[in-house]
């Protein structure tokens, strides 16, 4: 148990609708950085969030947009869903700075279907 | 682009050491060597990291080349809970992306009993 949960567990949205995954950060941590993990494959990274403000792009469209709130929880919104959207969406935390510097704790993700 | 390379996947007996090899000839001096996991259906899990020194922790040992130009995560006795997929990340030095972690396809380990 890393302490970092995500909603909801499962989803299913069909092509061009939008969604929202949430994500609560480990207590105290003020970085959040979301990940998209398709089938087979590693997580690729989506973008960084640290104290509120967007840290850091991976190579994803505008669609993929995020937000943190001033408790470090994050959401994660993807709008015109495509079937490619399909995957598991990880969300980490992590408190840059500190002995674990660069250590990230991932939450059990968000698996996400597209049809 | 992946900066490591690992084989797709190992077998290991149960009780025995596993030994997984990263090579990341093109690694710069500042850069460090981060090992994750992701047992199926989980997150990925920190192992350990290191930068030029071996390193030893409750999980598991890295050894990394005095070249820095490859690693071995060792699992000195590994047990069925072990069975997972093992990623070797080379983190970049000057990055837009923060702390990104930037995954590749990893090494799917088997251990077997």
């Amino acid at each position: 148990e890393t302490g970092v949960t995500q909603s909801p567990t499962h989803l299913i949205k069909t092509r061009g609708q939008q969604v929202t995954l949430r994500c609560s950060s480990q207590s105290g941590h003020n970085t959040v950085s979301w990940y998209q993990q398709a089938l087979g494959q590693g997580p690729q990274f989506i973008f960084q969030y640290y104290r509120e403000e967007e840290n850091g792009r991976g190579n994803f469209p505008p669609r993929f947009s995020g937000l943190q709130f001033p408790n470090y929880s994050s959401e994660l919104n993807v709008n015109a869903l495509e079937l490619d959207d399909s995957a598991l969406y990880l969300c980490a935390s992590s408190l840059p700075g500190t002995a674990s510097y660069n250590e990230q704790f991932f939450g059990p993700g968000t698996r996400l279907t597209v049809l | 682009d992946a900066k490591t390379t690992q084989p797709t996947s190992m077998d290991c007996a149960e009780g025995r050491a596993a030994n997984l090899p990263c090579n990341h000839s093109t690694i710069s001096g500042n850069e460090y060597v981060y090992w994750y996991r992701q047992i199926h259906s989980q997150g990925p899990q920190y192992i350990i990291h290191g930068l030029k020194n071996n390193e030893t922790n409750e999980m598991a040992s890295l050894i990394i080349t005095e070249d820095r130009k490859s690693s071995t995560l060792i699992l000195p006795h590994a047990t069925l809970r072990d069975t997972a997929v093992y990623y070797c990340i080379v983190r970049p030095s000057n990055s837009n992306s923060g702390y990104a972690l930037n995954f590749g396809k990893g090494t799917s380990l088997l251990v077997t009993p």
